[in-house]
């Protein structure tokens, strides 16, 4: 089936790292995403890994993608007050199948 | 280049009752999927339209229909309200039609059934 897993929450102080997991189950996924949901708002992409790459860093953000372990997660150095949101894994299978995650909701305190 | 927009923004029906939802995509984007956002079920895939055929279809029943323009605007129609069809409803445009699949989101259509 096809399924994608994240922890509900995550509390971290300000200029701490911030990592958000998530595990999925379809292994022909072909790229893999992350996207960052603030109030009131739709969803911004953040970044992106093709899945035959272990690593991609873009600024403060770092994402590792495990494939034997069907494991992603997202690395937020410094992270600050603005980083507050709702963060969502999403893969993408085949063509224009995409499934998201369940979301994790990251409160950074001051 | 202007964003993808959706229209309206807010909006109240009764139950019974059927709503049809607007979305803009980003110039050039030929592509647009819709979701529903509950804070029970999360992120839900509605449909996904390109060149105005619909390309992948989730898991809703037919009470959920879609269409794209040729201009790759694209509607959403919802018959016969039910209260559990409450929701944020987000469209996304990607320019791609294979491979990396970047979806650009609106800021969503809030629809609260009474």
């Amino acid at each position: 089936g096809e399924d994608v897993e994240q922890s509900l929450f995550l509390s971290v102080r300000e200029g701490d790292s911030s990592v958000i997991n998530c595990t999925y189950t379809d292994s022909s996924s072909t790229y893999l995403y992350w996207y960052k949901q603030e109030p009131g708002a739709g969803l911004q992409l953040l970044t992106y890994i093709f899945s035959n790459m272990d690593m991609k860093q873009d600024q403060r953000l770092t994402v590792l993608l495990n494939k034997k372990d069907k494991h992603l997660s997202l690395r937020i150095a410094d992270t600050q007050t603005g980083d507050s949101a709702i963060y969502f894994c999403a893969e993408s299978i085949g063509t224009y199948k995409y499934i998201f995650g369940t979301g994790t909701r990251l409160k950074v305190l001051a | 280049k202007a964003g993808v927009t959706q229209t309206p923004r807010y909006l109240i029906k009764t139950r019974g009752q059927q709503v049809t939802l607007s979305c803009s995509p980003i110039s050039g984007h030929r592509s647009v999927s819709w979701y529903q956002q509950t804070p029970g079920q999360g992120l839900q895939f509605l449909f996904e339209y390109f060149s105005e055929t619909q390309r992948n279809k989730g898991n809703f029943p037919g009470r959920f229909s879609g269409r794209q323009f040729s201009n790759s605007r694209s509607e959403m129609n919802v018959s016969t309200l039910e209260l559990g069809d409450s929701a944020l409803y987000l469209c996304a445009s990607s320019p791609s039609s294979s491979g990396l699949y970047e979806q650009y989101f609106g800021p969503g259509t809030r629809l609260t059934v009474t």
